[in-house]
């Protein structure tokens, strides 16, 4: 299986600043990088698709990158509401496997 | 509007069973693909299982041979029978799927609100 190493486990921010997440599968995954964003009792909201394709209504100071074998996910002038816990995705090679998660805090 | 409703989660007993369900609205669970993610209590997401429009299926190995993903076309809607239940099975499980571009890349843009199961004696 694929294992996908995200950081920071946790990460503490304010409103207005500029956060990254890193993930780093243990092998190659094609772009097969998936982001999403989960509140705390809400399900997962689908983010970046394909590293850096941003998905259709979430806002563009979200975006996504990929530099050698590892993917980045930069959230630029952060809201209120993207305070929330981030996961990354393969979905190259079954079975797609997360990331372990980063929890955004004020 | 596009909607995936869970159902059938619930206490239950180790070595017991389960059949989730999750109807579908404004979209095919035929069309492309349809899996479940779970959730364990103040845990990450696992990605459990897929069913492709083809018909072909997959597990991660944990559930191999105790759970099926199967779907009732008619009903338009996705099933997870569980069986041999374990108390790590413990979750929200949501079903999942996409209509849009991020569906060529397995990405999921359709999310249910989650169904708990909840294994303990």
């Amino acid at each position: 299986d694929i294992q996908m190493t995200q950081s920071p486990s946790s990460l503490s921010a304010s409103v207005g600043d500029r956060v990254t997440i890193t993930c780093r599968p243990s092998q190659n995954i094609n772009n097969y990088l998936n982001w999403y964003q989960q509140k705390r009792g809400e399900a997962p909201k689908l983010l970046i698709y394909a590293a850096s394709s941003l998905q259709s209504g979430v806002p563009s100071r979200f975006s996504g990158s990929s530099s050698g074998t590892d993917f980045t996910l930069s959230i630029n002038s952060l809201q209120p509401e993207d305070f929330a816990t981030y996961y990354c995705q393969q979905s190259y090679s079954s079975p797609s496997t997360f990331g372990q998660g980063t929890k955004l805090e004020i | 509007e596009v909607q995936l409703v869970e159902s059938g989660g619930g206490l239950v007993q180790p070595g017991g069973s389960l059949r989730l369900s999750c109807a579908a609205s404004g979209l095919t669970v035929t069309s492309i693909y349809m899996s479940w993610v779970r959730q364990a209590p103040g845990k990450g997401l696992e990605w459990v299982s897929v069913i492709f429009s083809g018909g072909s299926v997959d597990y991660v190995d944990s559930v191999k041979g105790r759970f099926t993903i199967s779907r009732h076309n008619s009903m338009n809607t996705l099933y997870l029978q569980m069986n041999s239940l374990r108390t790590e099975d413990t979750a929200v499980y949501y079903c999942a799927s996409s209509i849009s571009s991020a569906a060529f890349y397995y990405a999921m843009d359709v999310w249910g609100q989650g169904t708990t199961v909840t294994v303990s004696s």
